[in-house]
């Protein structure tokens, strides 16, 4: 699976859009892109995937750029509660179903 | 739904001791993970089963770390001896697969080892 970099943290006013950065420059055609969080003391939660098109659900939105090298995920009003380590992960839909986790980004919502 | 359930939360054992790790996988999936997350290494995939085999232990540290899967609602992961670089959160997870369509895999609480 291709490696990602993200930004080591971040933080983000309550409320406001937290707009999380990934670079996949190295993606295949069949990876997708996975985002994940971890809140403190928890094990990790499953966000959103995309392949090409962008995605929407009811908890983020995932923006993919037309040569798929980098995506941003969304959190459109974020709490207090969005406050975890969010993980970008390339990963092909068949074959190994292994995620590999690289260190994420820390974002922290301000009150 | 009771999500994936692990035993114990918490375990501190002395060095050279045997450890096991227990996970129950959600009712219905077929594919289930252990991970394991230090500091230094992050987290990081041991190993994993599909309908109770073993796909990949690439992951495995070495010849003290065993896994089992017996049926398909029990996974145990058993350390012996177990030394004190064992000290990590381990992760079970667990997803319901199938070919060409990657499901989510839903997280267990973890088990805090430590070994002194």
């Amino acid at each position: 699976d291709a490696k990602t970099t993200q930004p080591p943290s971040m933080d983000c006013a309550e409320g406001r859009a937290a707009n999380l950065p990934c670079n996949h420059s190295t993606i295949s055609g069949n990876e997708y892109v996975y985002w994940y969080r971890q809140i403190h003391s928890q094990g990790p939660q499953y966000i959103i995937h995309g392949l090409k098109n962008n995605e929407t659900n009811e908890m983020a939105s995932l923006i993919i750029t037309e040569d798929r090298k980098s995506s941003t995920l969304i959190l459109p009003h974020a709490t207090l509660r969005d406050t975890a380590v969010y993980y970008c992960i390339d990963k092909s839909n068949f074959g190994n179903e292994k995620l590999t986790f690289g260190t994420g980004t820390r974002l922290t919502i301000i009150p | 739904d009771a999500g994936v359930i692990q035993s114990p939360r918490h375990e501190v054992t002395e060095m050279g001791q045997e450890v096991t790790l227990r996970c129950k996988p959600i009712s219905g999936h077929n594919s289930l993970f252990w991970y394991r997350q230090t500091m230094m290494r992050g987290l990081e995939l041991l190993i994993y089963f599909n309908n109770n085999v073993p796909i990949d232990d690439s992951g495995m540290p070495e010849d003290r770390f065993s896994a089992k899967m017996p049926n398909a609602s029990f996974s145990t992961l058993k350390i012996q001896p177990s030394e004190p670089r064992d000290s990590a959160v381990y992760f079970c997870a667990s997803s319901r697969s199938s070919f060409r369509v990657y499901n989510e895999q839903f997280f267990g609480p973890g088990t805090r080892l430590t070994v002194l």
